[in-house]
């Protein structure tokens, strides 16, 4: 079974920095792209980036909303995806997910963790 | 960004009914749009894909149709597990974007 769990959220002032981290288990995880998408409260989700699979060479694109200040990275020894978020606002206060991608179909994901919830705010 | 529109925000359908949600488009996506379901405390699901095409393991009373700028998931004979929220996504172009989404509530 496809599992992705996300941890790591939590309160955070603005201006400062947090980890999110996705452990994925179920499946091979260097076969995959992988996607971080966040969803404000009542409002659309939002693609924040992705990290490509082994094939491609683990790089990575991100939404120009987010490109410099946000980070997706992984560790393909554990199974596990991160998102650093840097210089965090209060509009970046949200549900974060990480998922993965439907391969042979950009951009069309799959599979779903459950969220890891951020709130940026003094 | 290509801008995704959800119709309607709200839909109160009882069981065995059929629904319809729309989503347009701010340009031309091709055939490239996903609908997902949501549910508290559940992982978003993947329904549809391609515009038409349904994932492996989405009930074949979901369906999908559209191209361009206009698209419509279309859900017959309701079923109790149906009810919560829905979202269109495109997947033609970076960066990819959702809608707003549909509430289906039970009537």
């Amino acid at each position: 079974e496809v599992k992705l769990l996300e941890s790591g959220g939590g309160l955070v002032q603005p201006g400062g920095s947090m980890r999110l981290s996705c452990a994925a288990s179920g499946f091979t995880f260097t076969d995959f792209y992988m996607n971080w998408i966040r969803q404000p409260a009542g409002k659309a989700p939002e693609w924040l980036g992705f990290i490509r699979n082994k094939a491609n060479g683990y790089t990575t694109e991100y939404n120009p909303s987010v490109k410099g200040r946000f980070t997706i990275s992984r560790d393909n020894t554990q199974n596990m995806l991160y998102l650093q978020m840097n210089t965090l606002r209060a509009e970046d206060t949200a549900t974060y997910y990480c998922a993965r991608e439907l391969p042979g179909y950009p951009y069309v994901m799959d599979a779903w963790g459950q969220g890891a919830s951020v709130t940026v705010s003094s | 960004d290509v801008q995704m529109t959800q119709s309607p925000s709200n839909l109160a359908a009882s069981p065995g009914e059929s629904v319809s949600i729309n989503c347009k488009a701010s340009k031309s996506i091709s055939k490239y749009l996903a609908w997902y379901q949501q549910k508290p405390g559940k992982a978003n699901k993947l329904l549809i894909y391609s515009g038409s095409t349904l994932q492996s393991g989405t009930p074949s009373r979901f369906s999908g149709s559209g191209s361009g700028t206009d698209f419509t998931l279309t859900i017959r004979n309701l079923e109790p597990e149906d009810f919560g929220l829905y979202y269109c996504q495109q997947h033609n172009e970076y960066p990819y974007t959702f809608g707003a989404g549909t509430k289906l509530e039970l009537k």
